[in-house]
């Protein structure tokens, strides 16, 4: 069974750090793809990060890039997201998210339970 | 970014209709195109994915239609457990959502 367990969620001040990790077991880890998408409470999705599957390619949101930065971790089937100067709109739930195999299409998956980043003073 | 369109963005139905939701793309996303269920509380899920295809143990009451920019999500007969909000997502660029559709019970 393919299952996604985000940890690292908690209160942070403005302009604070924060690294979310994601433990992944059930798959073939370093067979695929890895993304984050965060929804604020109430609100609708939005794709934060991508990594491929060998950790070399990374994509990022607009409102995120330059202030977050992906990484992967196949040696211990780990996604971790490492987020800087957070601010009040980066309050949300973060999902880490399994992309399809290639040969499907690049929809998601499988998605975690998700880790609540409060960014608050 | 290509902005993704849902209409409507909530809808009040019966169980037991059909009930259908779409999606616009700013440009032309082929069949690009995949749609997510996420009941309250938990995370998403999804339902069809390359604009047509049904994922493995989805209801075939869940149908998808549509390419370029004009896709469909379609319930043939709204069961109790399909109350819930939907979301489409393009993958032919950069990823954007749908800003969903929430469907309630009348």
């Amino acid at each position: 069974e393919v299952q996604l367990v985000e940890s690292g969620g908690d209160l942070v001040q403005p302009g604070g750090s924060l690294r979310l990790s994601c433990a992944a077991s059930g798959f073939k880890f370093n067979d695929y793809s890895l993304n984050w998408v965060r929804q604020a409470p109430g609100k609708g999705l939005e794709w934060v990060s991508f990594i491929g599957s060998g950790g070399s390619t990374t994509d990022y949101s607009d409102s995120v890039r330059g202030r977050f930065t992906i990484s992967r971790d196949n040696a211990r089937n780990s996604l971790s997201l490492q987020m800087n100067s957070l601010r009040a709109d980066d309050t949300a739930f973060y999902y880490c998210v399994r992309s399809a195999p290639e040969d499907d299409g690049d929809f998601l998956d499988y998605w975690g339970q998700g880790a609540l980043v409060t960014v608050s003073s | 970014d290509i902005q993704m369109t849902q209409s409507p963005s909530s809808l009040s139905a019966s169980v037991g209709d059909r009930v259908t939701i779409t999606c616009r793309a700013s440009q032309g996303i082929g069949t690009d195109l995949h749609w997510y269920q996420q009941r309250p509380g938990k995370a998403p899920k999804v339902l069809i994915y390359n604009a047509f295809t049904l994922q493995r143990g989805v209801p075939s009451r869940f149908s998808g239609s549509g390419s370029g920019t004009d896709f469909t999500l379609t319930i043939s007969s709204l069961q109790p457990e399909d109350f819930a909000t939907y979301y489409c997502h393009q993958t032919y660029s950069t990823y954007t959502f749908g800003q969903g559709t929430k469907v309630e019970i009348k």
